[in-house]
Parts: C-alpha cells; structure tokens; sequence
C-alpha cells in the first residue's frame, strides 16, 4: 500500500520559534495532501488543502500567516508553524491521497508538538 | 464543518465479543470511510463504502450504510486486544472533491484480554 512519512515524531521548541513538519509520499504522487490538528481524545481537525505548485487552501479560522503550507513537488508537503506559542502544543498529521479516484487517505505518523 | 458524529464515544468490551460503532452525517456523500487510530499515531484506512452500497465486509469487519437516515455502523466481530484504538468514520461529500474527508468524533474502543 501507499506510504507517506513525516517528521519529526515529536519536537520540542521554545515559544517564539519556528518549527517544520515534513510529510512525504514515498511510492506515489500526492499532487493534495491534507494537514489536520488533533487534540487529546479529539477529532481531526482539518486546517489546509496543499496543493502542488499552488498556493494553499486554509479552512476557515486557521492562520495562513501562521501555518505556513509549501507543496514544491508531488512527493513532499511542508507546515511551518511559526513563531511557536504554548496555544500551538498539538499533534499535527498529514495525509494523502494516491489519485486513484481520490478516495481513501493515507497517513502519516503524526508529529507531536510542544512549545514550552 | 464536523459533521460526523459516532456513539458510543467509548466502548469497553471483553476479548472474543463483537463491538458495534455507529456514524451519522448530515450533507450527500460521495463514500463514507472507517479509519483506526492507535494512540499517539497516524489512521489507518479500515473500508470504504459507497453511497449505492449497503454492506460491505473485510475478514472481522462489517460496514453498513443507511443513506436515507445518513448513517452508517461498524461491526468488529470476534475482538482481540490488538484492535484497541480510536475508530473514526469520515465522509466524503458530493460537494468537495474526491480527498476531502470529513471527520466523525471517533468512538475510543477498548478490548479487554
């Protein structure tokens, strides 16, 4: 099956830094890939569509300034989480789809984020 | 928006019992999926079920689809321990493209050895 990797597992960084999620597809082409946050025992909550060679789509309420989304090829999408604060500790995971009709997601581990 | 919602938000159950999980949605849908997380990691797709299916199965699994009452259950028959985990359903509707998917509150099961 199709397998997407992203990094780090965890990361811990002091408020006011910046800190980058990498997820990559590694046997397929995802020209969409999709970030979500999730709190404890919480749903997914979707924040951005990334698109390939095109500019994020955000859901509202998210920050593009914020979370910055960069899609430059179809095997990798980054999320900058910028300028950290405490409010911003969550898990980050992302997903992808393989293109065949679109349908089921794949995913990726999840990054688990603490800013202290 | 969220629209799925699953009862029951947790369930416990004894090894070798079946676990039944329900889902409702509130717009059309293009598919409605179940996805298994296990603490602390990504989801895994479990099924996917069409809005001209009824049923579906998978070895232990068993989805079911209601689109006139926009619902849809999981069945986990004959539990292990090793199916612990947070299930979710997510819809995929008319309106969105294909990938879209719309997360459910998820139902936390737990299966005791």
């Amino acid at each position: 099956g199709a397998v997407v990797s992203q990094h780090p597992s965890w990361v811990i960084c002091k408020s006011g830094t910046s800190v980058k999620i990498e997820c990559r597809s590694l046997d397929f082409q995802a020209t969409t890939m999709f970030w979500y946050r999730q709190f404890p025992k919480q749903s997914l909550m979707l924040m951005a569509t990334s698109n390939e060679g095109s500019k994020a789509t955000y859901e509202q309420g998210v920050e593009k300034d914020k979370f910055l989304i960069n899609h430059a090829s179809l095997t990798l999408s980054t999320l900058t989480v910028t300028s950290a604060h405490p409010e911003d500790s969550s898990f980050y995971i992302c997903s992808a789809g393989n293109g065949v009709g679109g349908e089921k997601l794949f995913f990726g581990s999840g990054t688990q984020l603490s800013v202290l | 928006s969220q629209q799925g919602e699953e009862d029951p938000q947790a369930l416990s159950i004894q090894e070798g019992e079946n676990a039944t999980m329900n889902c409702s949605y509130k717009t059309s849908i293009n598919n409605l999926q179940w996805y298994r997380q296990n603490s602390g990691r990504g989801l895994v797709h479990l099924i996917l079920i069409r809005s001209n299916e009824r049923e579906k199965h998978s070895g232990r699994l068993r989805v079911t689809l209601d689109t006139s009452k926009k619902s849809s259950s999981l069945l986990i028959t004959a539990s292990r321990a090793a199916d612990t985990a947070s299930y979710f359903c997510a819809t995929a509707g008319r309106e969105t493209s294909g990938s879209r998917l719309t997360f459910g509150e998820g139902t936390q099961l737990t299966v005791n050895p």
